[in-house]
């Protein structure tokens, strides 16, 4: 079946330009993650969506990242006024369900550069 | 403060001979415990994951993992290595914080697999 999958998978930007990076997550599953990882580093946990629950956003970096998930599906990660330290490669992942048991599915991700 | 420790950035084996990927982790309750592994110019892919029951998971690719929890450890291993496994080796652990569920990720094992 199909995966996860993110758009695009590459996107270059010029420094305080907003970008918008998408995520489809696997049919069904109900919570859908994102994370950041940059050059040689682990993943860096940026936001949780599970049902209708409120989100937490406990590790957005800034008040220039935010997300929403429309539709308990397709989600979108919007960075404002990009920097150069946001270059990374964003990875949006899904499960099952939210409990503690359930593995994530990974997309491909989106390798961000910002000039 | 709950956490989970990669404590070698690299391993390098020889094709055909056992490897072992460390990882300890540090978490009040019960753990959850996962490896994933990252391909290059790829997303992550789950691998495998304790839950509970048997301290030997066994899990993709020919993995498997022991869980020990007198030394809080959770490494994974192979009997026989090969080229192909040659990636990035996360360890996690999902744990509650906030009243949300989290995933935290170890900082990566390389592990290069040479003929």
């Amino acid at each position: 079946g199909a995966g996860v999958s993110q758009s695009p998978s590459n996107k270059v930007t010029e420094k305080g330009k907003d970008v918008e990076l998408r995520c489809d997550p696997i049919s069904g599953h109900t919570a859908l993650y994102w994370y950041r990882q940059s050059l040689g580093q682990g993943l860096e946990f940026l936001i949780y969506f599970q049902g209708n629950s409120a989100p937490d956003k406990s590790g957005l970096p800034s008040d220039r990242f935010s997300a929403e998930r429309t539709g308990g599906s397709v989600s979108t990660l919007t960075i404002q006024r990009t920097q150069q330290e946001d270059s990374a490669v964003y990875l949006c992942a899904s499960s099952l369900g939210g409990g503690r048991t359930y593995e994530q599915y990974f997309g491909p991700g989106t390798r961000l550069t910002v000039t | 403060a709950q956490s989970v420790a990669q404590p070698e950035d690299q391993v390098n084996v020889a094709e055909g001979n056992p490897l072992t990927v460390k990882c300890t982790y540090s978490v009040s309750g019960n753990p959850y415990l996962f490896w994933y592994v990252q391909y290059p110019n790829r997303g992550l892919q789950f691998l495998l994951k304790y839950i509970t029951g048997d301290n030997l998971v066994k899990g993709s690719y020919g993995f498997e993992a022991e869980f020990n929890k007198s030394q809080t450890s959770f490494h994974l291993k192979k009997p026989s290595a090969l080229v192909s496994d040659s990636a990035l080796y996360f360890c996690a652990v999902r744990v509650v914080s906030g009243g949300y569920n989290k995933l935290i990720f170890g900082a990566g094992t390389r592990l290069a697999v040479h003929p």
